[in-house]
């Protein structure tokens, strides 16, 4: 069983710059979340995807934006970057809607470290 | 809206001492809870989860947690303290209403002396 992998583990980006992260979500698990966890703090929720749809969103602005594939993989797009968009960024996968029987339980990947300059 | 609290943002143990993280919620209707781990440089692990059902439960690495729903808390706990206990850990919060998502506190990072 293949875990949830995130890529880039490390990166620097100046203010005003674009990023994008990349997610392969765990083998059989169909939902995406990102997380965004600011140094000495929990996560914070941006969005969900289910079958390539947004399902939710935290409260983060429009140039937070995301796409899931057919193959239930994930990118985070962040535009105009900002100094407090340095964190990680986690990426977790699950196995249906988590308003459902699911019970909410989420498989973390390692995150990626965005530094803004 | 849920939220969550975590008292004491560090908690220092010896080794072999017991363990206790506080966490307490805000939820307006039954709430999932749940305690993750992080590790320096990792992701997050789940430790345990608490749904319906028996209040106390019991999670990995010989950590338990009980959910009291007059004191809406769910501390985690351990009767012995290892070294490789060290690390952060975060309760979280999820209803079935409003957005699927958990709502994580700020985390305590325990430290095991020897």
């Amino acid at each position: 069983e293949t875990g949830v992998t995130q890529s880039p583990t490390h990166l620097i980006k100046t203010r005003g710059q674009q990023v994008t992260l990349r997610c392969s979500s765990q083998s059989g698990h169909n939902t995406v979340s990102w997380y965004q966890q600011a140094l000495g703090q929990g996560p914070q929720f941006i969005f969900q995807y289910y079958r390539e749809e947004e399902n939710g969103r935290g409260n983060f602005p429009p140039r937070f934006s995301g796409l899931q594939f057919p193959n239930y993989s994930s990118e985070l797009n962040v535009n105009a970057l900002e100094l407090d968009d340095s964190a990680l960024y986690l990426c977790a996968s699950s196995q249906g809607l988590a308003g459902s029987s699911n019970t909410g339980e989420l498989f973390f990947g390692e995150g990626s470290r965005l530094t803004v300059l | 809206a849920q939220s969550v609290t975590q008292l004491g943002s560090h908690v220092s143990v010896s080794e072999g001492a017991l363990v206790l993280l506080r966490c307490n919620y805000s939820s307006s209707v039954p709430p999932y809870l749940f305690w993750y781990v992080q590790y320096p440089n990792q992701g997050l692990q789940l430790l345990l989860k608490y749904t319906t059902g028996a209040t106390l439960v019991k999670g990995i690495n010989g950590f338990e947690a009980e959910f009291k729903k007059s004191e809406t808390s769910f501390h985690l706990t351990k009767p012995s303290a290892h070294m490789s206990d060290a690390a952060e850990y975060f309760c979280a919060v999820r209803t079935d209403t409003g957005r699927r998502a958990l709502t994580f506190g700020s985390g305590t990072r325990l430290q095991v002396q020897p």
